[in-house]
This record gives C-alpha cells, sequence and structure tokens, in this order.
C-alpha cells in the first residue's frame, strides 16, 4: 500500500529553471493539498483540490500553479523558480468530504533554488 | 477561517504525562479539533481528532473544553519518540477543504 507518494523528493534548480513535482495517491482521496514548509515554520497551504478537474489557491499561492487531471495525481507547478522558493514541499490527501478525515500525508520534496 | 493558538514549545520528561494546549476561541458549532505531529525529516501523522466529546486512541487522549474554546492534547506517558511538533488545526464541514496548519508545539522530551 504506496498510500501518498511525492515525486522527486530532492531536487536543485537554478533561478528561472521550471519544474513539477508529482503528489500520486492510491487512496481514491477525493480532496489532495500541496504544502510548503520553510525551515524552522509550520505548514502554509499553497494550493488545494476538492476533486478532480478543480483547483483553488490556500494562503501563498503566487509563483505556483497546479493541475487535477486524474483524480490520483496532483501536480505542482513552479514556472519560473526562485531562490524564496526554495522549501520542503508536502502533499496530502483526505478520503472523506466531511469533517472527520484523517489527512495522509507524503514524505516530502526537498527543492533548492539556487 | 478560524484560527489556533498553541505555546511555541514545552517540554517533558520520559515517562511522564504531557498536555498540550491548544485554544481556539473563534471556533465554530461544525468544526472538528484535529491533532497532528510531524517528527523530524518527516511529514504530519495524524494524532487524534474530536467534535464536543474527549476521545482517546492508542496514540493519545483529547479533552475538549465545554465551551470548545480550548483542547489539550494528553500524551499518558511520553517517550523520547514522542519528540516532535504538534499541531492542532480545525476543519469545517463547510470549507473543510481548507486546512490551515499554525506553528505547533515542539515537544521536547528529556530522558
Amino acid at each position: 500500500n504506496a498510500g501518498v507518494t511525492q515525486t522527486p523528493k530532492f531536487r536543485v534548480l537554478k533561478t528561472g529553471q521550471s519544474m513539477t513535482l508529482l503528489c500520486a495517491q492510491d487512496m481514491n482521496h477525493e480532496y489532495m493539498y500541496w504544502y510548503r514548509q520553510d525551515p524552522g515554520m509550520g505548514l502554509r497551504l499553497i494550493h488545494y483540490s476538492v476533486g478532480e478537474g478543480t483547483t483553488a489557491k490556500g494562503e501563498v499561492p503566487d509563483g505556483y500553479n497546479v493541475s487535477r487531471l486524474k483524480k490520483q495525481n496532483f501536480l505542482l507547478g513552479l514556472e519560473s523558480a526562485a531562490p524564496s522558493q526554495t522549501s520542503v514541499y508536502f502533499c496530502a490527501s483526505t478520503p472523506v468530504r466531511g469533517s472527520t478525515g484523517e489527512l495522509f500525508f507524503g514524505e516530502g520534496s526537498r527543492l533548492t533554488v539556487l | 477561517d478560524a484560527k489556533t493558538t498553541q505555546p511555541n514549545s514545552m517540554e517533558s520528561n520520559e515517562e511522564e504525562p504531557v498536555h498540550l494546549p491548544c485554544n481556539h476561541s473563534t471556533i465554530s458549532g461544525t468544526d472538528y479539533i484535529h491533532w497532528y505531529r510531524q517528527l523530524p525529516s518527516q511529514g504530519p501523522e495524524y494524532v487524534i481528532h474530536g467534535l464536543t466529546s474527549n476521545v482517546n486512541n492508542r496514540m493519545a487522549s483529547l479533552a475538549i473544553a465545554e465551551d470548545r474554546k480550548s483542547s489539550t492534547l494528553i500524551l499518558h506517558r511520553a517517550t523520547l519518540r514522542d519528540a516532535a511538533v504538534y499541531y492542532c488545526i480545525l476543519r469545517d464541514e463547510t470549507s473543510g477543504s481548507r486546512l490551515t496548519f499554525g506553528e505547533g508545539t515542539q515537544l521536547t522530551v528529556n530522558p
């Protein structure tokens, strides 16, 4: 049972380069989330999705785009990476529409922008 | 979104109980209280959640104040493996898709 899988786990980019982080879940969850976590800080919500084909902005969406073309995948894109986007990125999913669903997190993707 | 307030850090001794507080004075009637923890270099993991009544599971207990404006996560016997950042968050049925984490409480467990 894979759960929530993030790829890649590590990546180094130069300023201005683009990349895509992939989050895949095999639990048929409806909701998926992308968070970023800077050193010594809590998690901040970037974007989220409440179902296939839908996305919405979180607290810190600027500089990121997302897509949810398939229910099991949630992609986070950086079109032109900046050093301020150096962070650890976590994907999460949850199975239920309501308030009782447990969030399942991936192991994180560590991104460094030089 | 309703917000939560937690102390930045707490310390405990191994095998002693730990009470981690969380204030959520603007909680609404449909908000569930969730707790997660994050071990070093890992993603957060679910600990427990509740609505009004106190809850127990194999990991911890959750005590919810009668007015629901605060709650306490209780670790009955802290171990070194419980050293982590603990997050208290609120999840609402109506806006429940937008889940916001605060800074959390860094728990240090002394041997």
